[in-house]
Parts: C-alpha cells; structure tokens; sequence
C-alpha cells in the first residue's frame, strides 16, 4: 500500500487566493483526519470524517475553511481566501476503526 | 485547549543511553498513543495503550498509563542517533476527536 498520499507537497500563494488541498486515505479506513501544524499551535485537528461523513468540524477556523470527502478514497481542504496566518504544514490521516493513525507527508503552505 | 502536554519540551542524551518522556491529559479517554516525527515528515505511530491497561512494550519502547493522575510516560532503552525525533502523545478523549500534546523534542548525540 503507497500509504496516506496527499498533494501538493508544497503550495506557495498570494493572500486572498484559493487554495485546495488533497488527500487519498489508505484503501479500507474508514476515518479521516486534517490536521494543521505551526511552531505556535502545534498539531490542530481541523476535522475528521467516519465513513465520508464529517463528524466534527469544531476545529475548522473559520468559515474561509470547508473540507469534503465526495468518496472513501478523496478528500480536499480548502481556503477561500487564504491568509498569511493560514500559513502552516497541514496533514491528512486515515485510520481503521479510529484507533491508529497514518499520516501523510503533509503540505507545506506559504500565503504571502 | 490541547488535551496532552508532553515534558519536558526538549531532551538531549548520549546515544545509549534511556530517554523519558512524560505525557499529561485532561478528561478520560479510551485510549492514548505515541507518536514519532522526524523533521519535514508526517507523524509515525508508534505505540497505543487502552484505557484498561497499565504499561505495554514495544522493541525499545516501553509505555506507562496511570489514568488516575491522567499521566503517561514513553520511555525508549538504549537510544540510537535515529530515534531523534519529536514524540507526541495523542488522547482521543473518549471520542475519536484525536488531540496531540505539544511534544517532546529528542536528540541523541552519537
């Protein structure tokens, strides 16, 4: 199994841009977590999905974020409009029954 | 508010050597799990112990629970210059809403 995939590995954008973020879980887990992680907060659960459904979202910032998962295999995260604050490495997880993660390589964004 | 919080923050040892790290949460949870990052990568998990248990092993890795202080400790024997990494502890406080602590930065020196 290739693992957790996500994409880009890098995203470098201009404040007020659009950005999108993607994950594909590992075939057969059934939960998904978004995480973003900076040097001031730490690891932050953004929001995490049972079967493609959102389960809670308490995390998600600010409305500027939305998170999908159309099937068991793709996930996005967006930011409409981003900011430099939203300036962060942001990771993707799936797990089988909830119990132990795997996580992604992550996606390093930079909104200048 | 982060429902772990490793210390200490940072750690340096001679390669060799035991390296401790502790782990504080704040409500119950079913389970609690290790996990290891090396700079630029994504977190690796390394060791989870139930709610019902009180110390588990692993290889090198050996984990503590004690739920009445809500405390966990990872302890790793004979370190290598490999197992530099930063340790987070995750608590799923009763959910599946996994929240990590801040972690424990580990060097060890060759």
């Amino acid at each position: 199994d290739a693992g957790v995939i996500q994409s880009p590995r890098h995203e470098v954008t201009e404040m007020g841009q659009e950005v999108t973020l993607r994950c594909k879980p590992i075939s057969g887990h059934d939960y998904l977590f978004w995480y973003r992680q900076t040097m001031m907060r730490g690891l932050e659960l953004l929001i995490y999905f049972n079967n493609n459904v959102p389960i809670d979202d308490s995390g998600m910032p600010e409305d500027r974020f939305s998170a999908k998962m159309p099937n068991a295999s793709f996930s996005t995260l967006k930011i409409q409009p981003s900011e430099p604050r939203d300036s962060a490495v942001y990771f993707c997880a799936s797990s089988l029954s909830g119990e132990r993660l795997f996580f992604g390589s992550g996606t390093q964004l930079s909104v200048l | 508010s982060q429902q772990g919080e490793e210390d200490p923050q940072a750690l340096s040892i001679q390669e060799g050597e035991n390296a401790t790290m502790n782990c504080s949460y704040k409500t119950s949870i079913n389970n609690l799990q290790w996990y290891r990052q090396n700079s630029g990568r994504g977190l690796v998990h390394l060791i989870l112990i139930r709610s019902n248990e009180r110390e588990k092993h692993s290889g090198r890795l050996r984990v503590t629970l004690d739920t009445s202080k809500k405390s966990s400790s990872l302890l790793i024997t004979a370190s290598r210059a490999a197992d530099t990494a930063s340790y987070f502890c995750a608590t799923d406080g009763g959910t599946y809403k996994y929240i990590f602590g801040t972690g424990t930065r580990l060097k060890v020196l060759a």
